[in-house]
């Protein structure tokens, strides 16, 4: 049983630039968050992707964008790309948007903005 | 108040000692709290939960002590292993339709098992 899968491991971006993330939830999972971790920092919590939709949203600007596919995998989209971007992206699934129990994450993609 | 504070921030700890992990919190509202391990070039990975129903909780060598009033909450990790040297996280989240998917997290603590 496949986990929660990101592509890319690792991305080299400039400034200005935008990318690209993607996520495949663990089998079974229709619910998707985005979280974004600094370099020794807590994960911080980006949005949630549910039936196609944003649900909920954390304290991140409009250049973060995303998408859920109807095959419940999900896109994380970064426009003008900053310095401070350079992060792990966190992807994680559940089931259901209900609970935050089983959350499982993936291990993520290491953006780096030069 | 949407914060959680951990502290320490870093541990050394003996092999076979025990690891004693701490976090405070604010929002009362606040009703699941989740302890992730995360390895080098991983995702954090679930360790043990606890809801404010309970004031203790234990998994095999990992114990989570909560204290409602203090608005406290604890991790324990007895006859601790080199192989559990990570990066531990406390979380907690509020579990209504308005808030689930958003765990808050604490900064984290690094551990060291020395053999």
């Amino acid at each position: 049983d496949a986990g929660v899968t990101q592509s890319p491991t690792h991305l080299i971006k400039t400034r200005g630039q935008q990318v690209t993330l993607r996520c495949s939830p663990k089998s079974g999972h229709d619910t998707v968050s985005w979280y974004q971790q600094a370099l020794g920092q807590g994960p911080q919590f980006i949005f949630q992707y549910y039936e196609e939709e944003e649900r909920q949203r954390g304290n991140f600007p409009d250049r973060f964008s995303g998408h859920q596919f109807p095959n419940y995998s999900s896109e994380l989209n970064v426009n003008a790309l900053l310095l401070g971007d350079s992060a792990l992206y966190l992807c994680a699934s559940s089931l259901g948007w209900a609970t935050n129990e089983k959350l499982f994450f993936g291990s993520g993609t290491q953006l780096s903005v030069l | 108040q949407q914060q959680v504070k951990q502290s320490p921030q870093s541990l050394i700890v003996q092999k076979g000692g025990i690891s004693i992990i701490n976090c405070a919190y604010e929002n009362t509202a606040f009703d699941y709290f989740p302890w992730y391990q995360q390895f080098p070039g991983k995702g954090p990975a679930l360790l043990i939960a606890i809801r404010p129903d309970v004031s203790e909780k234990k998994e095999g060598r990992f114990t989570i002590s909560f204290n409602k009033s203090a608005k406290q909450f604890s991790l324990h990790i007895m006859d601790s292993q080199p192989g559990d040297s990570a990066t531990y996280f406390c979380a907690a989240s509020i579990e209504t339709p308005s808030n689930t998917g958003k765990l808050i997290f604490g900064q984290g603590t690094t551990l060291q098992v020395k053999p």
